[in-house]
């Protein structure tokens, strides 16, 4: 009963570095999405996927690239990290085939960028 | 651009007051709002609403939407110190896929 998991849980990047956040899902879910949790400011969306093969933009996709590896994958690559990608990052996934409906959200990965 | 505000921004309770959140929103093409609570990690879903004047309720926590007035409020009642956490509103709009927006939270701390 595993939902969506997320790895790493904590990472510590230098700057200029690059990293990918896995994610998986055993839902057999159709969309997923990446959020980033910055404090006081809610979580905003990284990129999503309505379905396998397809990603779009969301609110904040600068510094970030995505791929989504089947129906179960969904990483976000950050190519060159930098301080202010220092967050909280949230994976989420949900069945509608085009709709965010009710999100499943992993546990979050932090991600310092020194 | 999408638009979710929530008030207050923070609050401190005693144990058995009760709290009452807001909401406001300006979105296209409105789908749905939904509630989420907050603790150390995951969010979890409390509520999905979708049509004007119908509470839901779960427990302590209720909610209902106001379409006309474009606002949610989330009561929470007889609060415990396991009811601090922050509670997320988002918006369901619809751009020909569906997207949420969130706001920046509702931090209640429940002091004993």
């Amino acid at each position: 009963n595993a939902g969506v998991t997320q790895t790493p849980k904590f990472q510590v990047l230098k700057t200029g570095q690059s990293m990918t956040l896995q994610c998986a899902q055993d839902m057999n879910h159709n969309s997923m999405y990446w959020y980033r949790q910055d404090p006081g400011m809610g979580l905003r969306l990284i990129y999503y996927s309505a379905s396998e093969g397809t990603t779009d933009k969301g609110e904040v996709p600068n510094g970030y690239n995505v791929s989504r590896l089947n129906k179960r994958e969904f990483s976000l690559r950050l190519e060159s990290a930098a301080p202010s990608q220092t967050s909280v990052y949230f994976c989420a996934s949900t069945p509608a085939g085009s709709g965010a409906n009710v999100l499943t959200f992993g546990a979050g990965s932090r991600l310092t960028v020194l | 651009e999408d638009k979710v505000v929530q008030s207050p921004l923070s609050l401190v309770v005693h144990e058995g007051d009760t709290v009452t959140l807001n909401c406001s929103y300006e979105v296209t093409n409105f789908r749905s709002l939904l509630w989420y609570k907050q603790e150390k990690k995951a969010p979890t879903f409390l509520f999905m609403l979708t049509s004007s004047g119908i509470e839901k309720k779960s427990g302590r926590l209720s909610s209902i939407l106001d379409k006309k007035e474009l606002f949610s409020i989330l009561n929470i009642t007889a609060t415990q110190t396991g009811d601090s956490a922050i509670y997320l509103c988002a918006v369901e709009g619809y751009y020909g896929n569906n997207r949420l927006a969130f706001g920046k939270g509702n931090q209640v701390v429940v002091i004993p």
